[in-house]
């Protein structure tokens, strides 16, 4: 079983609906990561918080909106999303020591988004 | 521009026969490495690491890896494949938080 939380497992929406991401570790990890995978594609990313802070946004578009509460959850909130935003949407957490080794990501089993 | 390749995209192996795929990156610095495995509708799973010392690694399930640091390769073998190995492989290359994944490689193995 993953240590990284998602919900919903699945969400459908229409191009006018905001809807959110949820993910939730418990594993005391303060990286925790947003992943966008497409079909037949490897994991690309798109955020990553650092001890709560945003640490880096791969130029992700504004319809896209993260946030950290706190350093067991990791939200990303949708609004006004286009059809080509359909993917699978990965939450990933890592210990997020300082300096070059930040471990090994530990991700979620993910949430399949359709948008019609 | 940081990137991560694996040659192989598709590998079709017979139960026993022996396994190499390839990673190679392009990333200046110091570097931990990273072979990931996805299971048909599971979530990705961590294979082995690399982040110092000795750069003949052991992972689960029989999977080792070497890093060769003058060849920019992480190349993943296993002696003799399983039909349960059947996946995608995905070897990744980070400095800091910025965890690069190559395009990955479909193994199936034949029972």
């Amino acid at each position: 079983d993953t240590e990284v939380t998602q919900t919903p497992k699945h969400l459908v929406m229409g191009m006018t609906n905001k809807k959110s991401l949820k993910c939730e570790q418990h594993m005391g990890h303060r990286a925790m990561y947003w992943y966008k995978q497409k079909a037949k594609k490897p994991p690309e990313l798109m955020f990553v918080y650092s001890y709560e802070k945003l640490s880096i946004n791969e130029s992700v578009p504004s319809r896209f909106s993260p946030e950290c509460p706190n350093s067991s959850l990791l939200n990303l909130h949708l609004h006004a999303l286009q059809p080509e935003d359909s993917a699978l949407y990965l939450c990933a957490s890592s210990q997020g020591r300082t300096g070059a080794n930040t471990g090994e990501l530990f991700f979620g089993e993910g949430s399949r988004l359709t948008v019609l | 521009a940081q990137s991560v390749s694996q040659h192989n995209h598709h590998v079709i192996l017979s139960e026993a026969a022996s396994l190499e795929l390839g990673c190679n990156y392009s990333y200046g610095g110091t570097v931990n490495l990273f072979w990931y495995v996805q299971y048909p509708g599971q979530h990705l799973q961590l294979l082995l690491k690399y982040f110092s010392g000795d750069p003949l690694v052991k992972g689960i399930k029989g999977f080792e890896a070497e890093f060769i640091k003058s060849k920019f390769s992480f190349n993943l073998r296993k002696p003799s494949v399983q039909w349960s190995d059947t996946a995608e492989y995905f070897c990744a290359v980070t400095r800091t938080y910025k965890y690069i994944f190559g395009t990955g490689t479909r193994l199936k193995v034949l029972a």
